[in-house]
């Protein structure tokens, strides 16, 4: 059965340049999450999307982290001006009662 | 404000031996508490949580967990540990008034069990 994706699972590039991480909830959920995980730390929460209602972008840790969430289905978090400390797995997760389901994560490197 | 301790950044253990991994939290509210795991290069995967009713809490691949109100702690357990199980482990909390609510994660606890 289809689970969350995210894409690309993969993504170097260089200090400086913006990338575009995707997330596919699972149909049908309505809430979709994004936390981070750096190297040697834990969880990190970045944002959700409930429904139609306004994202709680408590998490972003600077104004260069932006997420969307188009028809309530996909979602892009865009990171501007990458910067070395960036680098991290980024993971997606979408609920549909409150259980959350984890994509495998884009793991992003910043030269 | 809700947090969660993972004190063990790694546990190791030999194969068929018992398995504990620890965790202790804080929350405002009731916890919700759950435990996953994430083998390399995968994403999290659920093994077990904690909502109410027994405090004795079982989950997938043979783990269980065991809600202590008193000393906020809900620690992983194991009966006998597989090679397979060596993972990370990440221990999660929330706050049970707000059902859509953003997990606090802990720092997460390498298991490495060795044949």
């Amino acid at each position: 059965g289809a689970g969350v994706s995210q894409s690309p699972s993969n993504k170097v590039t260089e200090k400086g340049k913006d990338v575009e991480l995707r997330c596919d909830p699972i149909s049908g959920h309505t809430a979709l999450y994004w936390y981070r995980q750096s190297l040697g730390q834990g969880l990190e929460f970045l944002i959700y999307f409930q429904g139609n209602s306004a994202p709680d972008k408590s998490g972003l840790p600077s104004d260069r982290f932006s997420a969307e969430r188009t028809g309530g289905s996909v979602s892009t978090l865009t990171i501007q001006r990458t910067q070395q400390e960036d680098s991290a797995v980024y993971l997606c997760a979408s609920s549909r009662d409150g259980g959350k389901h984890f994509g495998d994560g884009t793991r992003l490197s910043i030269l | 404000a809700q947090s969660v301790a993972q004190p063990e950044d790694q546990v190791n253990v030999a194969e068929g031996n018992p398995l504990t991994v620890k965790c202790t939290y804080s929350v405002s509210g009731n916890p919700y508490l759950f435990w996953y795991v994430q083998y390399p290069n995968r994403g999290l995967q659920f093994l077990l949580k904690y909502i109410t009713g027994d405090n004795l809490v079982k989950g997938s691949y043979g783990f269980e967990a065991e809600f202590n109100k008193s000393q906020t702690s809900f620690h992983l357990k194991k009966p006998s540990a597989l090679v397979s199980d060596s993972a990370l482990y990440f221990c999660a909390v929330r706050d049970g008034s707000d059902s859509w609510g953003k997990l606090q994660f802990g720092a997460g606890t390498q298991v490495v069990v060795t044949p």
